[in-house]
């Protein structure tokens, strides 16, 4: 069976503070996809990234980061000189190497954000 | 330009109600979900579609139908609502060909239950 750890449930910090979300995960399979996603105060599920079991190269877009460590079954994001707008509740979920419908995300119990002024 | 749209955005309703939510997508995708996600925020899959097929069913008492009148549509049927079906509704849709693409989710239906 599939499972996602976020162990931080909240997180406070100062604006232009870096932070760093941790997640882990389980699975049986050796092929699998990975994924973030950010839900602001609005509600909606925004798509941050995707990344599959074969590729453990570090990502960076702006200010977002993920490191991807295969050996720890970890897949942690960081947000460098993080601003307001980054406070959000953010999940980390896994999916099975399937096509189509089979694809359901296995997703944590989220991380709270809150980054103030 | 909405990707995925759900309506209403909010509902609330009494116990014992019948009520349904529909999504729409406008992306071309050939599978939808139906996800939701409790008071602690927990997300958890309820179904999902494939071209109109019901293929995921996960473990969803059957007060609740999917229906899907075609590929771009789910709508969520819910019978005789009770306190506990009280949560924020998520559609998504992704393509059918590539391995595990990203699901692409809705703004939500927040049900209440009174």
């Amino acid at each position: 069976a599939q499972k996602v750890t976020q162990a931080q449930t909240e997180i406070s910090v100062v604006e232009k503070e870096d932070v760093t979300l941790d997640c882990v995960y389980e699975t049986r399979d050796t092929t699998y996809y990975l994924f973030w996603y950010k839900q602001p105060p609005s509600g909606e599920l925004v798509f941050l990234i995707r990344r599959n079991s074969f590729d453990e190269q570090n990502e960076i877009s702006g200010r977002y980061s993920w490191n991807f460590q295969k050996s720890t079954s970890s897949f942690n994001f960081t947000i460098t000189a993080s601003q307001v707008v980054d406070s959000a509740v953010y999940f980390c979920a896994l999916s099975e190497a399937t096509t189509g419908a089979n694809s359901k995300l296995t997703f944590g119990k989220g991380i709270t954000l809150s980054v103030r002024p | 330009d909405t990707a995925v749209s759900q309506t209403p955005k909010y509902l609330v309703t009494q116990m014992g109600n019948d009520k349904s939510i529909k999504c729409e997508q406008n992306l071309g995708h050939d599978t939808m979900y139906w996800y939701k996600q409790d008071s602690k925020k927990f997300l958890k899959i309820m179904f999902s579609y494939n071209n109109k097929e019901l293929i995921i069913n996960e473990t969803v008492p059957n007060r609740f139908s999917p229906k899907s009148p075609d590929k771009a549509h789910l709508n969520l049927h819910i019978n005789s609502l009770e306190l506990g079906d009280s949560a924020v509704y998520f559609c998504a849709s992704s393509p059918l060909a590539v391995v595990s693409d990203t699901q692409y989710f809705g703004p939500g239906t927040r049900l209440t239950v009174l």
